[in-house]
């Protein structure tokens, strides 16, 4: 079985400071991660992913992430925010193992992220 | 804007009745998945269907089930509506299996239950 933690509900940043939204992962085989964003009474938007490769992962809007294999952890980063960013941030993980994804993506509970101007 | 869209955006049914929700995938795209969303939650996997074929399901009951056509479009049809089933149902597309690649969500569709 396959879980994500998001470890906090919601993240106060001042507007122009880093922010740092946390997930860690489980899973039995390879894993595959992903960052959504859902703004109020919408869909989800992709942000980015990790496959293999480089540990650290640039993705929309300035965001990246960067996989930590020994810590199995997958956090979201952007050195600057913006008040636009405020919205609910979403970790998802599939295992590599599965076939073709049938199993679906994994994902925490979210966390709002809140940029005080 | 992805180029996923669902339909209808709202709806409001009684528990026992029947509801049926519709998805037009992503032009390319032959893989769609059907999500969960309950309030405060992350969204959790219904079931997923690659040509026409369920190929993949989470953990809900039989009284879920769905439909791919030719055209790659979706349905998600729920029998017996439970209050629990409020929600909202997030449609995704992909090419081919979800595989590696991103999943494109729709808007969705907000189901309650009285």
């Amino acid at each position: 079985a396959q879980s994500v933690a998001q470890p906090e509900d919601q993240v106060n940043v001042a507007e122009g400071n880093p922010l740092t939204v946390k997930c860690t992962y489980s899973v039995s085989g390879n894993p595959y991660l992903f960052w959504y964003v859902q703004y109020p009474n919408r869909g989800l938007q992709f942000l980015l992913k990790y496959i293999t490769g480089d540990n650290l992962v640039k993705g929309s809007y300035g965001f990246e992430a960067e996989f930590n294999k020994s810590q199995t952890s997958f956090h979201l980063k952007k050195p600057s925010a913006l008040v636009s960013d405020s919205a609910l941030y979403f970790c998802a993980v599939r295992d590599g193992y599965s076939g073709g994804g049938a199993d679906g993506l994994t994902f925490g509970k979210g966390t709002h992220l809140i940029i005080q101007p | 804007e992805t180029g996923v869209t669902q339909s209808p955006t709202h709806l409001i049914k009684t528990r026992g009745q029947q509801v049926t929700l519709r998805c037009s995938s992503q032009s390319g795209h032959n893989t769609v998945s059907w999500y969960q969303q309950a309030l405060g939650q992350g969204p959790q996997f219904i079931f997923q269907y690659y040509r026409e074929e369920e190929n993949g399901r989470g953990n809900f009951p039989p009284r879920f089930s769905g439909l791919q056509f030719p055209n790659y479009s979706s349905e998600l049809n729920v029998n017996a509506l439970e209050l629990d089933d409020s929600a909202l149902y997030l449609c995704a597309s992909s090419f081919a299996w979800a595989g590696t690649g991103e999943l494109f969500f729709g808007e969705g569709s907000r189901l309650t239950v009285l």
